[in-house]
């Protein structure tokens, strides 16, 4: 079945540093791929997305580029901020194996990160 | 906020004890989701609902049993719960196809 591996946390980093989180994913055919945040006390955000190979996703500072042959969607950001302390949720939603619904997404384990002034 | 509001944010119950969960979207959605996210595992899909029907029950205990009165309402009722399954329990919607929004969560802790 299809699955999502992403780096195991906690990452601490100091304000303005780069971040990397790596995802990898096993799926068969085209699954479109999700990063989500969890901010304490608060739900699941969509942060970014890519739906085919090569796709940038972005949004707030972070990246995020659908490697297909390397199987990966690893997060990025060139400067991370106090405000970027929170889980991230690597996901994807793979249409060919949802069965009867379409919308079913496989997260990873999440990584949480943790910036420092 | 994400137009997903579920209450009661936090809840303690007995094993022996009955209790709902709420959740409502204000996003004109079709599609309701319910996950269980426990400390060190991946989010776990429980029930999905689209257009109030249930498309997707993932191996889930009977002692839960979700209700989906209309496209906006989603319900989990609980009764005789096990320690384990202490967890956030979160909602979501969505329209066909496109991304899930999240509501914040219950936390519930089983004594």
């Amino acid at each position: 079945g299809d699955s999502v591996t992403q780096m195991e946390g906690p990452v601490t980093l100091s304000e303005e540093a780069f971040l990397t989180i790596n995802c990898t994913y096993t799926a068969t055919g085209y699954p479109s791929l999700f990063w989500y945040v969890q901010y304490p006390g608060e739900g699941l955000q969509l942060l970014l997305k890519a739906t085919k190979a090569d796709d940038k996703g972005s949004n707030k500072g972070f990246e995020a580029t659908y490697r297909k042959e390397t199987t990966s969607f690893h997060l990025e950001k060139g400067s991370v901020q106090v405000s970027d302390s929170a889980v991230y949720f690597c996901a994807l939603r793979n249409p060919r194996n949802s069965g009867g619904s379409n919308y079913k997404l496989t997260f990873g384990k999440g990584t949480l990160l943790t910036v420092n002034p | 906020e994400t137009g997903v509001t579920q209450t009661p944010r936090h809840l303690v119950m007995g094993m022996t004890n009955k209790k709902s969960l709420k959740c409502e979207q204000h996003l004109g959605h079709n599609a309701m989701y319910w996950y269980k996210q426990s400390a060190k595992k991946p989010l776990e899909l429980m029930f999905v609902y689209n257009f109030k029907e249930q498309t997707e029950n993932n191996s889930v205990p009977s002692r839960f049993s979700p209700e989906c009165p209309n496209s906006s309402h989603l319900f989990l009722h609980l009764h005789t719960l096990q320690p384990e399954d202490s967890a956030l329990y979160l909602c979501a919607s969505s329209r066909l196809d496109n991304e899930q929004f999240f509501g914040p969560g219950t936390r519930l802790t089983v004594l």
